[in-house]
């Protein structure tokens, strides 16, 4: 199974200023990398698909870069309803899986 | 729009079975395996297994194999999750999702609590 590791795992930041989130794999992914956005009591938002597809309706702050077994997440300019929790998911090979997780607090 | 809506929040004893159905809107029913996800209070997403609504095939993680069954009913679009014997454990926000396409949606999630 494929092993995805987020870091950090919590980024404390404050509105304006730029997230940079790290999300490896233990072997390649090739582009198969999808990022989400997960606030309390919600399902998981997509925000990016394939490494660096931005998904209906994210703003353009949201970016995604990568291939093979690096990839990241990048927040231009964090607004306040973008302090979350931020996953990425493989979907290369059986099973999927799900990093630990980034929370990006104030 | 691509829609998937879940049942409702559930209570349920140790040792008990739960039942969690999914119900698809907008798109080819049959067309995209659905996946179950749970994520336990505070921690992080675990995939389930998918179920290929087009042939009823299912595959589950080892973890699961035994206790969980996914079904779907092409009639209404819906695939359904059971999973038995349940412990505290299992209290979790239990989602179905398209994880495979590439603009993967999820249902808003099914709270199951075990509790005596």
């Amino acid at each position: 199974e494929i092993v995805l590791t987020q870091s950090p795992a919590t980024l404390s930041l404050s509105p304006g200023e730029r997230a940079t989130l790290s999300c490896r794999a233990s072997q390649t992914v090739e582009n198969y990398l999808v990022w989400y956005q997960q606030k309390p009591g919600q399902a998981p938002r997509l925000l990016i698909s394939d490494a660096s597809n931005r998904a209906t309706d994210i703003p353009a702050r949201f970016s995604g870069s990568g291939s093979g077994t690096d990839f990241t997440l990048t927040i231009s300019s964090l607004e306040p309803e973008d302090f979350a929790v931020y996953y990425c998911q493989q979907r290369r090979n059986w099973p999927t899986t799900f990093g630990g997780g980034t929370k990006v607090e104030i | 729009q691509v829609l998937l809506v879940q049942s409702g929040a559930e209570g349920k004893k140790p040792g008990a079975s739960v039942k969690v159905s999914c119900k698809a809107s907008g798109y080819t029913f049959t067309g995209s395996y659905m996946h179950w996800v749970r994520q336990a209070p505070g921690q992080g997403l675990e995939w389930m297994g998918w179920i290929n609504p087009n042939t009823g095939g299912t595959r589950y993680p080892l973890k699961f194999q035994g206790r969980v069954t996914m079904i779907r009913d092409t009639s209404i679009s819906t695939v359904y999750m059971e999973l038995t014997r349940l412990t505290s454990d299992d209290t979790a926000v239990y989602y179905c999702a398209t994880l495979d396409t590439p603009m993967p949606t999820w249902g808003q999630g099914t709270l199951v609590t075990v509790s005596s």
